[in-house]
């Protein structure tokens, strides 16, 4: 079975600092990772995945994480904080070989806020 | 492209009633999931379906819990009867060919049991 642990339900950094969000994950086979972002009252949104190519993973609005395996881990970064970036952020597993059941299990999430 | 979509936006019922979702996947993809998010909780896996074929239903309440995909295209999500911790948004997710491919979300049904 897989599992994600976020560390920190809430995260708060001042505008234009680094944004740090922690993702580890349980898997007995090498996962396709996740994640997401959340606005209120919206579906989710996805920022970027790592599917086993490159273990340093760009995605939109100038988030990256980076896949270490040694580490099972998946931090989400971002070098400078914006104001737009408070919500809700979500790190999620799925099996590349679990025979078609493909579904994502997510981490309980983390509460970005960004302080002016 | 158009994005997966979702109805009715907002539901509010009354315990030991019924509700029924439905939710209507971008053109071509196979794969269908439905999730339950609970408020302040990560969403929950309940259903997989590859085309109409269920994949995985290892999650769903089946007592009070169903789900159908007929045709391979439109979903549709039932309970009941429903209780109150049912409340919850239920969204939708659809994918080309599963995860490698990525998942498409739309914006969720919130249900109100009262």
């Amino acid at each position: 079975a897989q599992s994600v642990t976020q560390l920190g339900s809430h995260v708060s950094v001042s505008e234009g600092a680094l944004v740090l969000l922690r993702c580890n994950y349980s898997s007995s086979v090498p996962p396709y990772l996740f994640w997401y972002v959340q606005y209120p009252n919206q579906g989710l949104q996805l920022l970027l995945k790592y599917t086993s190519a490159a273990t340093l993973v760009k995605g939109i609005n100038g988030f990256e994480a980076e896949f270490k395996k040694s580490e099972t881990s998946f931090h989400l970064t971002k070098p400078s904080a914006h104001m737009s970036d408070a919500a809700e952020y979500f790190c999620a597993v799925s099996d590349p070989l679990g025979g078609g059941a493909d579904g994502l299990t997510f981490g309980k999430g983390t509460h970005l806020i960004i302080q002016p | 492209e158009a994005g997966v979509a979702q109805s009715p936006r907002y539901k509010i019922i009354e315990k030991r009633q019924s509700v029924a979702f439905w939710c209507n996947p971008i053109s071509g993809h196979a794969t269908l999931y439905w999730y339950q998010q609970i408020l302040g909780q990560g969403p929950k896996l309940l259903i997989q379906f590859q085309n109409n074929g269920v994949v995985d239903d290892s999650q769903l309440p089946k007592d009070r819990f169903s789900a159908e995909r007929l045709k391979g295209v439109d979903s549709t999500l039932k309970i009941q009867p429903a209780k109150l911790e049912d409340s919850a948004v239920y969204l939708c997710a659809s994918s080309p060919m599963g995860g490698g491919s990525g998942y498409t979300f739309g914006s969720g049904t919130r249900l109100t049991v009262v």
